[in-house]
C-alpha cells in the first residue's frame, strides 16, 4: 500500500536560513505523482507543486525548490532564504492506485524573525 | 469569488445534535472531495463524488452522510454528533476522478467542536 513519510514533525529556523523538508514515499506503481501542499496559519490548504514520476528534474519555483529522487523515494522540499510568511505546516502527497490522495504527517515549520 | 466555499466555517454544538457543512465548487470540476482534519493535523479523505455518484466510501461511522445534489455542490450530515468528531472537514474539487494527477483544490475548512 501506499505510505507517505515525513519524519520531521516541527522545525524552527531563523528567517534567512534555508530549510529543506523531507518526504518519503511508499509505492509500487511504476508511475505516480506527488503533490506538496501548504497550511498557513490562516487554516487552508494551497497547492504548491505537483511532480510526475517520469520527470525527474528539479524544479525550482522563485526561493522554493523541490528534488525528487526515485532512487531513494524521496521528493524534498527546499526553501532558500526563508521568511516568517513561511511559516505553516507543509504536507507532502501521493495518490494512491484507489483513488485516495494519501497525506505524509505534515511538517510544522517555524520561521522566527 | 472563492473557488471552493464552505459554511459553516466554524460549528459549535453539544454531544447528540445533527449538523451539515455545505460546498460548492464554481471551477467547473467533476468530482469533490471530503477529508477531515484531526487535532494532530493528519488529513484522512472521508468521501469522493464524481459527477454527483459516489465513488470513494472510506470507512466511516454511518452517522456521517454526504448528499451531492448537483456536481458544483457536496454537503455532509452528521447526526448524533460524537466528542471524536470534533476536527477540522475540508472540502475539495478536482477536475476528474482519482485516481489520476489532478491537482485537488482545498476549501478553507469548517472547524466543528462538539462539547
Amino acid at each position: 500500500a501506499q505510505k507517505v513519510t515525513q519524519a520531521q514533525t516541527e522545525i524552527s529556523v531563523v528567517e534567512k536560513e534555508d530549510v529543506t523538508l523531507d518526504c518519503v514515499y511508499e509505492t509500487r506503481d511504476t508511475t505516480y505523482y506527488l503533490f506538496w501542499y501548504k497550511q498557513p496559519p490562516s487554516g487552508e490548504l494551497v497547492f504548491l507543486i505537483r511532480r510526475n514520476s517520469f520527470d525527474e528534474q528539479n524544479e525550482i519555483s522563485g526561493r522554493y525548490s523541490w528534488n525528487f529522487q526515485k532512487s531513494t523515494s524521496s521528493f524534498n522540499f527546499t526553501i532558500t532564504a526563508s521568511q516568517v510568511v513561511d511559516s505553516a505546516v507543509y504536507f507532502c502527497a501521493l495518490p494512491s492506485n484507489t483513488g485516495k490522495l494519501i497525506f505524509g504527517q505534515g511538517t510544522t515549520l517555524q520561521v522566527k524573525p | 469569488d472563492t473557488a471552493v466555499s464552505q459554511t459553516p466555517k466554524y460549528l459549535v454544538t453539544q454531544m447528540g445534535n445533527d449538523k451539515s457543512i455545505k460546498c460548492e465548487q464554481n471551477l467547473g470540476h467533476d468530482t469533490m472531495y471530503w477529508y477531515k482534519q484531526d487535532s494532530k493535523k493528519f488529513l484522512k479523505i472521508m468521501f469522493s463524488y464524481n459527477n454527483k455518484e459516489l465513488i470513494i466510501n472510506e470507512t466511516v461511522p454511518n452517522r456521517f452522510s454526504p448528499k451531492s445534489p448537483d456536481k458544483a455542490h457536496l454537503n455532509l450530515h452528521i447526526n448524533s454528533l460524537e466528542l471524536g468528531d470534533s476536527a477540522v472537514y475540508f472540502c475539495a474539487s478536482s477536475q476528474g476522478p482519482p485516481p489520476s494527477g489532478y491537482v485537488l483544490t482545498f476549501g478553507a475548512g469548517s472547524r466543528l467542536t462538539v462539547l
